[in-house]
């Protein structure tokens, strides 16, 4: 089974739906973040959290939220979902410890159009 | 905010030679630099990570170097196959593991 799952892998929705996205791991690390990804941009951190009540706001959290409600899942949520948020939508673990390394494993994506 | 720039959005490169790859950044250094490969519908998945202490890193056909002066790392792939052909992103590790992803450089091998 995959280390980092994302769940729905696909989803289409109309502007000004609530929608969340959700994120799972099993790979026991306490650092979890959101990404989109948009051609030509790059991967754009959203939030990220360092462990359950530990939340912050990355690059672009406008019209974002986040909800940790364990150390394994990290959920995304759209409160009222625009046309310009369709994208593809990365979750990301890392482990924290000192002296560990640093790599992000990544989920398999979710792909979100908002019409 | 720190900014980063991969030398191009795409790079053809025929089997067997030396594909190299360029990301600069703008600001202060990080402590850590990584490389991350991306195949098309997948999520990235992370190949080498050099500190800023280090110069060279590498890792079987793999190699990274990172040079704090000019703000660059290269990132080599010798004997390039047509199974390398992917997109290849450059992220910054800044404090507190808030990484920055540069916007990838889609490399074909050419059979």
């Amino acid at each position: 089974d995959a280390d980092v799952t994302q769940t729905p892998r696909n989803r289409i929705t109309k502007t000004g739906k609530r929608i969340m996205l959700e994120c799972s791991q099993t790979k026991g690390h306490d650092r979890m973040y959101w990404y989109r990804q948009d051609p030509g941009l790059g991967l754009r951190l959203i939030y990220y959290s360092f462990d359950v009540k530990d939340i912050n706001k990355g690059e672009i959290s406008d019209g974002y939220s986040v909800s940790r409600q364990a150390q394994a899942k990290f959920s995304l949520s759209l409160e009222s979902a625009i046309p310009n948020q369709t994208a593809l939508y990365f979750c990301a673990t890392s482990d924290g410890a000192s002296g560990r390394s640093h790599e992000q494993y990544f989920g398999p994506g979710t792909r979100l159009t908002v019409t | 905010s720190q900014k980063i720039e991969q030398n191009s959005e795409a790079l053809n490169i025929q089997e067997g030679k030396t594909a190299t790859l360029t990301c600069n950044y703008t600001n202060y250094s990080p402590a850590y630099l990584q490389w991350y490969r991306q195949d098309p519908g997948r999520g990235p998945v992370f190949l080498l990570l050099i500190r800023e202490n280090e110069k060279e890193k590498r890792k079987e056909r793999l190699k990274v170097t990172f040079d704090t002066t000019l703000k660059q790392s290269l990132f080599h792939i010798t004997a390039s196959q047509p199974a390398d052909s992917a997109t290849y992103l450059c992220a910054l590790e800044m404090a507190g593991q808030n990484f920055v992803f540069g916007p990838g450089t889609r490399l074909s091998v050419l059979p």
